[in-house]
């Protein structure tokens, strides 16, 4: 089992780009999440899919939006990408409603 | 909203020490408190959790202790090696819910 998978590893974006980070996860897990990581500030919740069809925003929601394609896949898009989302980005899935996250190896995102 | 606040935000130790790291939550309706840790590079992995019908829980030279008055929790490290060199982070979730508030994570510096 691969766990969570995320791509791209490395993006480098101009201000105003759009961009699409994928995720996806062979445990058949029903609840997908996308986190930012930036330095002294933890991980901080951007979306979440308690389960396929469903989305909700997190503690960060601006600028960003997002899909649940199906149960596997679950996609992080920047419209217009800003130097304020320069970040690195984790996907991360869940079994349980509040129970241990798996996350993925994380994409790192410069925005110039 | 839900905070959890992480001290210290950087803790050096000589091996064999222990080191103990702390939070608080804001949210009363917590009642799962996980920690992550994150080597350098890779991604956020549990290596503990408690859920509030629990005071203290142990696995091998790490506990966690959890005070619900007082809304704390906290990681303790006993006979600390390099390799509990990363960042720890201490998250908290609320029953029937999906969002985990993270901590801003410590860094741990174990001297050899």
């Amino acid at each position: 089992n691969a766990g969570v998978t995320q791509t791209p590893k490395f993006q480098v974006l101009k201000t105003g780009q759009s961009m699409t980070l994928q995720c996806a996860q062979d445990m058949n897990h029903n609840s997908m999440y996308w986190y930012r990581q930036d330095p002294g500030m933890g991980l901080r919740l951007i979306y979440y899919s308690a389960s396929e069809g469903t989305t909700d925003k997190g503690e960060v929601p601006n600028g960003y939006n997002v899909s649940r394609l199906n149960k596997r896949e679950f996609s992080l898009r920047l419209e217009s990408a800003a130097p304020s989302q320069t970040s690195v980005y984790f996907c991360a899935s869940s079994e349980f409603k509040h129970g241990e996250l798996f996350f993925g190896e994380g994409s790192r995102l410069t925005v110039l | 909203g839900e905070n959890v606040e992480q001290h210290p935000s950087t803790l050096s130790v000589q091996e064999g020490d222990s080191a103990v790291i702390k939070c608080t939550y804001s949210d009363s309706a917590s009642n799962y408190f996980p920690w992550y840790k994150q080597e350098l590079g890779k991604r956020p992995q549990l290596i503990i959790d408690i859920r509030s019908n629990v005071g203290e829980k142990k696995d091998q030279r790490i506990a966690v202790t959890l005070n619900k008055t007082a809304k704390h929790f906290s990681l303790h490290i006993t006979e600390t090696q390099p390799e509990d060199s990363a960042v720890y982070f201490c998250a908290a979730s609320r029953a029937g819910g999906f969002k985990t508030i993270f901590g801003a994570g410590t860094r741990l510096f174990v001297k050899a």
